[in-house]
């Protein structure tokens, strides 16, 4: 079965540093997100991204946060200079937009910790 | 999108029926009624959505009350395995490029021996 996957499960990091966060989506979906989860606290939205562009963001998204799909295959979010409270579990999520089952697919995360 | 409001945590027998509730008073006409699960620390799971009939997966049946203000996802033989947090999530359905997801709480579902 087709999976999202994510690379790498764990990121440590000093504050101030940039870190990039990759993900493979599903081959074929259009529709990417990223999502992130603070440690006890509910799974926020952050971005999401189709057809080369930023389609939504939410107010976490600001100037820090970038995201790119530089070839076929990889969906990166960057954080330009992290801070303590960008300590966090990262998903990306991926939807086909077309047909079968067009929800969100969810990959296993990467854990942020910025120290 | 309409707000929904669940149980913080429910305990099951193993081997029995899990029916996890959800109430969403205020949901509009062309809103669905999602379900997602967490299980430890993984990213959330698509489990099933409806718009006002009954739907039924491998994974679970989704029952949806006929005013639509609740709902009723259940696991028919629940196992240990599906110990994870259980979000209802209410949303109209498109094809949009946005589709955010908006995740509550949850209702946090502890099968036991």
């Amino acid at each position: 079965e087709p999976e999202v996957t994510q690379t790498p499960s764990h990121q440590v990091t000093q504050m101030g540093q940039e870190v990039i966060l990759r993900c493979v989506p599903i081959s074929n979906h259009l529709y990417f997100y990223w999502y992130r989860q603070i440690l006890g606290q509910k799974v926020e939205f952050l971005v999401s991204f189709y057809n080369n562009e930023i389609s939504e963001k939410s107010e976490i998204f600001d100037d820090q946060f970038s995201v790119e799909r530089p070839d076929g295959s990889n969906f990166t979010l960057k954080i330009r200079s992290t801070k303590l409270e960008d300590s966090a579990m990262y998903f990306c999520a991926s939807r086909a937009g077309t047909g079968g089952i067009n929800e969100q697919f969810f990959g296993p995360g990467t854990r942020l910790t910025v120290l | 999108d309409a707000k929904t409001t669940q149980p913080p945590s429910m305990d099951c027998a193993e081997g029995r029926a899990a029916n996890l509730p959800c109430n969403h008073s205020t949901i509009s006409g062309n809103e669905y009624v999602y379900w997602y699960r967490q299980i430890h620390s993984q990213g959330p799971q698509y489990i099933i959505h409806g718009l006002k009939n009954n739907e039924t997966n491998e994974m679970a049946s989704l029952i949806i009350t006929e005013d639509r203000k609740s709902s009723t996802l259940i696991l028919p033989h629940a196992t240990l395995r599906d110990t994870a947090v259980y979000y209802c999530i209410v949303r109209v359905r498109n094809n949009n490029a946005g589709n955010m997801l908006t995740f509550g709480g949850g209702t946090r579902l502890m099968v036991k021996p």
